[in-house]
């Protein structure tokens, strides 16, 4: 079974700091790995997505995440903060074969304060 | 369509009645996901879809819950006998194929207030 550990359900970073959004995987078998953002009474938005290749993947909206096997962690980074990335992320994990299901963490809150 | 599309947004109805809940995907995706997301918490996967057949249903959470795709495009999210504990946003994406490297393209959602 896969699951995915998201750390700090609400996460506060300064305009212009480091994003960092950590996510932890579990899976028995190889993961694919995204990150999903949701804003505020809109449907998620696929950011990201790890599907092992490039194990450094950039996404939009200025957004990257590394793949890091040996730490089981997939953590969402952006250099400088912007307002407009205040909103919900979620980091989800399927196996890379098979099963189509995406299984999701609980979430973390990202806001940008001023 | 240019997006997925969720009908109604929002729906409140009563204990024990029944709702139907509509997604509408992209024009040409083959695969389509159903999943519910309570308050405070990432989306559950309930079902999936790859052309008319559920491939997978092993989400629903139980009988009440029912869903189809006849003609391949348009889904219907059915729940019977609705409890308060079905309260959620139920959450729609389609696929081109139900494979994951393609990545989903989500619906709004519509938000189940059950009172």
């Amino acid at each position: 079974a896969q699951s995915v550990t998201q750390l700090g359900s609400h996460v506060s970073v300064s305009e212009g700091a480091l994003v960092l959004l950590r996510c932890n995987y579990s899976s028995s078998v190889p993961p694919y790995l995204f990150w999903y953002v949701q804003y505020p009474n809109q449907g998620l938005q696929l950011l990201l997505k790890y599907t092992s290749a490039a194990t450094l993947v950039k996404g939009i909206n200025g957004f990257e995440a590394e793949f890091k096997k040996s730490e089981t962690s997939f953590h969402l980074t952006k250099p400088s903060a912007h307002m407009s990335d205040a909103a919900e992320y979620f980091c989800a994990v399927s196996p890379n074969f098979g099963n189509e299901k995406l299984t999701f963490g609980t979430g973390t809150r990202l806001t940008i304060i001023p | 369509g240019a997006g997925v599309s969720q009908t109604p947004s929002n729906k409140v109805t009563e204990k024990g009645k029944y709702v139907e809940l509509r997604c509408d995907p992209i024009s040409g995706h083959t695969a389509l996901y159903w999943y519910r997301q309570s308050l405070g918490q990432g989306p559950e996967f309930l079902i999936y879809f790859q052309g008319t057949g559920a491939a997978d249903d092993s989400g629903l959470p139980n009988d009440r819950f029912f869903a189809v795709r006849p003609e391949g495009s348009v889904s219907t999210l059915k729940i019977q006998r609705t409890e308060r504990g079905d309260s959620a946003v139920y959450l729609c994406a389609s696929s081109l194929r139900a494979r994951q490297n393609y990545g989903y393209t989500f619906g709004s959602g519509t938000r189940l207030t059950v009172v």
